[in-house]
């Protein structure tokens, strides 16, 4: 079942402007990860943050868990049009497998 | 990082036929494989996990019957859709696992499958 729910559903900005995206999540989780999808294609992966970690950073990504909320967020960075996308957050659960939330569908604006 | 590959990348059938899909990890054996179905513009919804010499696993709701899943090797799951209808119709993506690569899963490319 889908653990994840995330927000906004649909997300469009400037080039150069930063994108805030959030993920909540119902029960313990193990990590959670972040992955991007490109429209009709597989999914990237972008970042994992495990449990016991409160921020990583990856290049223009930032990805924050607070996991006495449930909650995690990403954050893209002078956003280029390379990254308009889906973005699925997806809580790693002890068996290794992974629930994913709803996505949120970025557009970057050239 | 490592490559985990599908085929065929897009199919059509007709309503009745069987389907098969098949999921190959390159450069790593994979300790056990998923297997998810997407519809358009939702998320993930995994069916299934695989590993290697032994029967797979399936989420609830998932008719075993329906979508037979073999896991031959390390490298190598694959994913039949038996007498598929219209409602078949959607985009199914594997992934791979291994205990060598820490947490991370790595998702194929997906397969389009279209049941006329």
């Amino acid at each position: 079942s889908q653990q994840g729910e995330e927000d906004p559903q649909a997300l469009s900005i400037q080039e150069g402007e930063n994108a805030t995206m959030n993920c909540s999540y119902k029960t313990s989780i193990n990590n959670l990860q972040w992955y991007r999808q490109n429209s009709g294609r597989g999914l990237v992966h972008l970042i994992l943050i495990r449990s016991n970690e409160r921020e990583k950073h990856s290049g223009r990504l930032r990805v924050t868990l607070d996991t006495s909320k449930k909650s995690s967020s990403l954050l893209i960075t002078a956003s280029r049009a390379a990254d308009t996308a889906s973005y699925f957050c997806a809580t790693g659960l002890r068996d290794y497998k992974l629930s994913f939330g709803a996505g949120t569908t970025v557009t970057v604006r050239a | 990082g490592a490559v985990v590959s599908q085929h065929p990348s897009r199919v059509i059938c007709k309503s009745g036929t069987s389907v098969k899909i098949e999921c190959r990890s390159l450069d790593f054996q994979a300790t056990t494989m998923f297997w998810y179905r997407q519809f358009p513009k939702k998320s993930l919804m995994l069916m299934a996990t695989s590993n290697e010499g032994s029967k797979a696993t399936y989420e609830q709701g998932v008719e075993k019957d329906k979508f037979l899943i073999n896991h031959a090797s390390l490298t190598l799951s694959t994913l039949t859709v038996t007498s598929a209808h219209p409602e078949d119709s959607s985009f199914y993506i594997c992934s791979a696992y291994s205990t060598s690569y820490s947490y991370e899963q790595y998702f194929g490319p997906g397969t389009r499958l279209t049941v006329t």
